[in-house]
């Protein structure tokens, strides 16, 4: 089965803290990876993407996430946090069809100013 | 301007009174979808279309109907709603392994 997992529910951060979150997929096949952050009260953007090459991905706002294919994982990081990182993030995978996605459950992230 | 339009934003009505949910993108995509999001559950996917006249059910498709008639438009119908039914709706767009586009949302509240 394809999923999407996120082990982070809710992380709470200083501001100036590094930041990793969690994701793991499981499924074959091409491997398009992505990372959404949802704002309070907005839609998802696009943080940034995966689809094959360098396993490292810049992103966004000073985000990166590196794609380990044999830990079937593409964690999120960020080496310092702002106040205005405070937000959802979702990562999110290939889901049978092309353009079909699977999100995971969502890690809020909260950062005390 | 690239954007994915749901309307309404924001709408509160009663049990069994059929609603729909539009949703329109002016990008020429394949592929659309709509998500509710619940907290602690994350997006769960209720329906998918590869393309028109082309659909298929998500995780959550019990108690909704989608068409899609036109490339661009890709309604959402709750034909008998319930409380249940009470969330956050999002439709989104790509096109062939693309990023997804997301509309604002629709706040649905359904007494």
């Amino acid at each position: 089965a394809q999923s999407v997992s996120q082990h982070n529910h809710h992380v709470i951060l200083s501001e100036a803290a590094s930041l990793e979150l969690g994701c793991n997929y499981s499924y074959g096949g091409t491997v398009n990876l992505f990372w959404y952050v949802q704002y309070p009260g907005q839609h998802l953007q696009l943080l940034l993407k995966y689809f094959s090459g360098d396993p490292l991905v810049k992103g966004i706002k000073g985000f990166e996430a590196e794609f380990i294919k044999s830990k079937f994982s593409f964690n999120l990081r960020k080496p310092s946090v702002q106040w205005s990182d405070t937000a959802e993030y979702f990562c999110a995978g290939p889901r049978g069809s092309q353009g079909n996605l699977i999100f995971g459950k969502g890690t809020k992230l909260s950062v005390k100013p | 301007e690239a954007q994915v339009t749901q309307n309404p934003r924001y709408l509160i009505t009663v049990t069994g009174k059929k609603l729909t949910v539009t949703c329109s993108q002016n990008m020429n995509h394949e592929y659309m979808s709509w998500y509710r999001q619940d907290p602690g559950l994350g997006l769960r996917q209720i329906y998918y279309s590869m393309n028109v006249e082309v659909t298929d059910k998500g995780d959550v498709p019990e108690g909704y109907k989608v068409s899609r008639k036109e490339k661009r438009n890709f309604p959402l119908i709750l034909e008998s709603p319930s409380p249940n039914q009470t969330s956050l709706y999002f439709c989104a767009s790509s096109t062939q392994n693309q990023p997804q586009h997301f509309g604002d949302g629709t706040r649905l509240s359904i007494l």
